[in-house]
């Protein structure tokens, strides 16, 4: 199984400033023949499933706000933030979906500061 | 938009089988690929296995000898069965759809329901 880690565990962030949680996998997720990363980030907030916030690691999905943007490429890829809103307070998960079994970060609590 | 639901008993005794159904609605199940994912409480996301409607599945090793998935197209229903439970089974179950095309995603989710294993 591709093990994904994140750090750091948990986040404080004062309103408005910058958030970075990076995920690293055991393996590369880079399937060359087409030069795409294989890993999504999700978002969860308290009571509710995960949302979909970015895949192909990068790619933000629609209706995303553009404060949220991913990258990297290979095992190393960053989801930052920019400018932190009270509705990101939550939780956020890796995944890559380079091969089965489909596997998760730990994930990683965004709070305030 | 497709919409997911749970359903299935709260509460199952340690050593029998937990099983769910998630119905589908605004969409075909005949449609895409559907799938089981799972949170212990207060812990991260494992992914459990999908289906395809014609029956077509991949589970996930870990729990591959103890899991069955179904399809009722006729309902716009699929199942999860899981046997011989423990109190590491204890979670909530979500189902979601993947969304057809090059990338394997999660695109909607049903709103969980909690599995408690417990005598």
């Amino acid at each position: 199984d591709i093990v994904m880690t994140q750090s750091p565990d948990s986040l404080a962030v004062s309103l408005g400033e910058r958030a970075t949680i990076n995920c690293k996998s055991s393996q590369s997720v880079l399937y060359s023949p087409n030069n795409k990363n294989y890993l999504a980030w999700y978002q969860q907030k308290p009571g509710q499933p995960p949302k979909l916030l970015i895949y192909w690691a990068s790619f933000r999905e629609s209706g995303v706000p553009d404060r949220f943007s991913g990258s990297g490429s290979g095992t190393d890829f960053t989801l930052t933030i920019s400018s932190l809103q009270a509705a990101d307070v939550a939780v956020y998960y890796c995944q890559q979906f380079y091969t089965t079994p489909w596997t998760f970060g730990q994930g990683t609590k965004v709070e305030f500061k | 938009q497709v919409q997911l639901q749970e359903s299935g008993p709260g509460l199952v005794k340690p050593s029998e089988t937990l099983s769910l159904t998630c119905t589908v609605s605004g969409g075909s199940i005949t449609s895409n690929y559907w799938s089981w994912i799972r949170q212990p409480p207060g812990k991260g996301l494992e992914w459990i296995g999908y289906i395809y409607y014609s029956g077509t599945t991949n589970y996930n090793p870990s729990l591959k000898s103890r899991l069955t998935m179904s399809v009722d197209t006729s309902k716009n229903q699929f199942s999860l069965k899981l046997s011989s439970v423990t109190a590491a089974d204890t979670a909530v179950y979500y189902c979601a759809n993947i969304r057809v095309g090059e990338a394997s995603l999660f695109d909607y989710w049903g709103q969980g329901t909690l599995v408690t294993v417990s005598s």
